[in-house]
């Protein structure tokens, strides 16, 4: 079965960088897209961005343009997200999540396996 | 930008209710919609992908609807396991992924 296993909880000064692991199994990583998901304490789902492992392509929210970079090791079939410039708004949940792949850069798709989550918390 | 709106916030239904929510765009979509259903301090789990195809495994009480900008998600009949928060959404370009806010179900 499928399954995307996260990195553990992190604690950050702000300012500082993080980055969160998902390891996928179960399925071809490469035939996928994984996005980046978070959710801050009480708050709704906010998507962050997404890699396409086949082509090394990331598309980011431009809410998290040029502060996160989102990669995939096709070898170990892990991605990775990293968040920089890190302030207190940043203290959330992070998801990755396990989307299709259309064929198209620009085309989205919905979310069927979810990684357990991580929490990152900012805090001096 | 197409923002995505959801009513209600929130609601609290008997058992054996039937349920609805809205979820609007403010542009045209298509049928490039899913619902999610979160159960506290759990992950979110996908129940409808393209507007009305129900998720493998996913009760049948579970319906959803629409096209373009107006869709509704149903719980023909709520259990107390659909004690949850329900989020659309739109996935219809990938730069432009956005979830709905979120309709919180509570059983009355």
């Amino acid at each position: 079965q499928v399954q995307l296993v996260q990195s553990g909880a992190e604690v950050k000064k702000p300012g500082s960088s993080v980055k969160v692991s998902c390891k996928a199994s179960g399925g071809t990583f490469s035939s996928y897209t994984i996005s980046w998901v978070r959710q801050a304490p009480g708050q709704g789902l906010e998507w962050m961005g997404r890699i396409i492992p086949i082509l090394g392509i990331a598309n980011y929210a431009q809410k998290f343009q040029g502060r996160v970079t989102i990669t995939a090791d096709k070898s170990t079939s892990t991605a990775y997200m990293e968040l920089s410039s890190l302030r207190s708004e940043d203290t959330a949940v992070y998801y990755c999540a396990r989307g299709g792949y259309s064929g198209s850069l620009e085309s989205g798709y919905y979310f069927d396996y979810w990684g357990q989550g991580t929490l990152v918390t900012v805090s001096s | 930008d197409i923002q995505m709106t959801q009513s209600p916030s929130s609601l609290s239904a008997s058992v054996g209710d039937r349920v609805t929510i809205t979820c609007r765009a403010s542009q045209g979509i298509s049928n490039y919609l899913a619902w999610y259903q979160q159960k506290p301090g759990k992950v979110p789990k996908l129940l409808i992908y393209a507007a009305s195809t129900l998720q493998s495994g996913v009760p049948s009480r579970f319906s959803g609807s629409g096209s373009g900008t107006d869709f509704t998600l149903t719980i023909s009949s709520l259990q107390p396991e659909d004690v949850a928060t329900y989020y659309c959404q739109k996935y219809n370009s990938a730069p432009g992924i956005t979830f709905g806010p979120g309709t919180k179900v509570d059983i009355k």
